[in-house]
């Protein structure tokens, strides 16, 4: 079975630059979470959705961040604008439901924010 | 004070060694508690549950104390391949909301 799918792996990118990244959780799951992990702060959950809705979006940092879930097989994460801050590997976790739930992480995208 | 901590170590470790990481929470009110494994710039994973009766997988055993607020992970008989960063996870009460510990690492010598 297909894990949780991340696009793109990697991503370098300029200040000011819009930056989207994508997942795909795993099918039948219906709770979708993105993170953010950096070497100071860990992992940090920024915003979870249950069947499509957000229901938790209080580690999203600012404005220039957002999240959509259109549908149940995709999601994005946007920022605009990208400042060298958000430089962090982003990771997007599935589960199938709970609590207490298994979350199931995608391999990550790479940000780096020049 | 984090609602999750760790002794971020690095811990070095011969192989064949037992060694124990630790953890405590602030919540007293949680409800659920993992073990996740993170490899060296790879995806965390779900090592293990843990319960409050305590349990036990293979060379690995996760005790819980509710009254502490403490949890442990005991590691025995070392292997090169157990080398990696721990993540102690509690779940909040409310949802299905993980709140991540910053990692112990472990690092196991030939």
């Amino acid at each position: 079975d297909a894990g949780v799918i991340q696009s793109p792996r990697h991503e370098v990118t300029e200040m000011g630059q819009e930056v989207t990244l994508r997942c795909k959780p795993i099918s039948g799951h219906n709770s979708l979470f993105w993170y953010r992990q950096t070497m100071m702060r860990g992992l940090e959950l920024l915003i979870y959705f249950n069947n499509n809705v957000p229901i938790d979006d209080s580690g999203m940092p600012e404005d220039r961040f957002s999240a959509k879930m259109p549908n149940a097989s995709f999601s994005t994460l946007k920022i605009q604008p990208s400042e060298p801050r958000d430089s962090a590997v982003y990771f997007c976790a599935s589960g199938a439901g709970g609590p207490p739930e298994t979350q199931y992480f995608g391999p990550g995208t790479r940000l780096l924010v020049l | 004070r984090k609602e999750v901590e760790q002794d971020p170590g690095p811990f070095n470790v011969p192989e064949g060694a037992t060694v124990a990481f630790n953890c405590t929470y602030s919540n007293s009110a949680s409800q659920s508690f993992f073990w996740y494994r993170q490899d060296c710039r790879k995806e965390p994973k779900l090592l293990m549950s843990v319960y409050s009766s305590g349990n036990e997988d293979g060379r690995f055993t996760a005790q819980l104390n509710r009254a502490s607020q403490y949890i442990s992970l005991l590691i025995r008989d070392s292997k090169l391949s157990d080398s990696a960063t721990y993540l102690c996870v509690v779940n909040e009460v409310y949802g299905n909301k993980l709140v991540f510990g910053a990692g112990t690492i472990l690092r196991v010598k030939s």
